[in-house]
């Protein structure tokens, strides 16, 4: 199966700059998350879709990141505007459901840097 | 909340075996995943437990004890290519599931 789908790979703008990323999950599965990793650390989840509902949102800073998953396929993650503390790589990953044993598939991501 | 800890670095020899632990810390615990990252690349599954014991799989083991709050992987006949950083998860239920990581510990494999 084609795995989780990433773009773009790479990303340099500058602070208080816009940028989006887009997210095409695997195919059939609900759960859809978006993670940011920042340099040496884990994943830190940012938001949780189920559906095109969101089910967790409590770490996403949203006086400047929004995302949207549409008819519950593809999503976009959104930062507006951008602060140096934002470079990170920003990982995707979808699950068949949000529950059990159910594994989280990552893409590769995109890296951010902001300057 | 949850507290997941994990040492930072480990280094080991090529063909040794080398054990990582994880202990954690949270409430409607559902499960313990445990992923290998390399450097530039995105996660990549390799063991689940939701119940105590031992779940082997291939040269890569991972222990559970619920009431301990505490995980290990065990990584057998170690290759240059396991030097990776590996991700510790803890599942965890409040309506709907999610999976939080810990910081990771990076291992390097030396010949």
């Amino acid at each position: 199966e084609a795995g989780v789908a990433q773009s773009p790979r790479y990303k340099i703008i500058e602070k208080r700059q816009s940028v989006a990323f887009w997210c095409n999950p695997i195919s059939g599965h609900a759960t859809l998350y978006w993670y940011q990793q920042i340099l040496g650390q884990g994943p830190k989840l940012l938001i949780q879709f189920q559906n095109n509902g969101v089910v967790d949102d409590s770490q996403l800073p949203k006086d400047r990141f929004s995302a949207e998953r549409l008819k519950g396929v593809d999503s976009t993650l959104k930062i507006q505007p951008a602060k140096l503390e934002d470079s990170a790589v920003y990982l995707c990953a979808s699950s068949r459901n949000g529950e059990l044993n159910s594994p989280l598939h990552f893409g590769n991501g995109t890296r951010l840097t902001v300057t | 909340g949850q507290n997941i800890d994990q040492p930072t670095e480990m280094t080991a020899t090529e063909g040794a075996i080398v054990q990582i632990n994880c202990t954690y810390q949270t409430s409607g615990f559902n499960g313990l995943f445990w992923y290998q990252q390399h450097a530039g690349e995105a996660p990549t599954f390799l063991s689940y437990n939701v119940l105590d014991g031992l779940e082997e799989k291939g040269r890569f083991s991972s222990f559970l004890s619920r009431s301990k709050g505490y995980s290990y992987l065990l990584l057998k006949e170690l290759q240059m290519k396991d030097s990776a950083s590996y991700l510790c998860a803890v599942r965890v239920r409040s309506g709907y599931s999610t999976l939080t990581f810990g910081k990771g510990t990076m291992l390097l494999v030396s010949p």
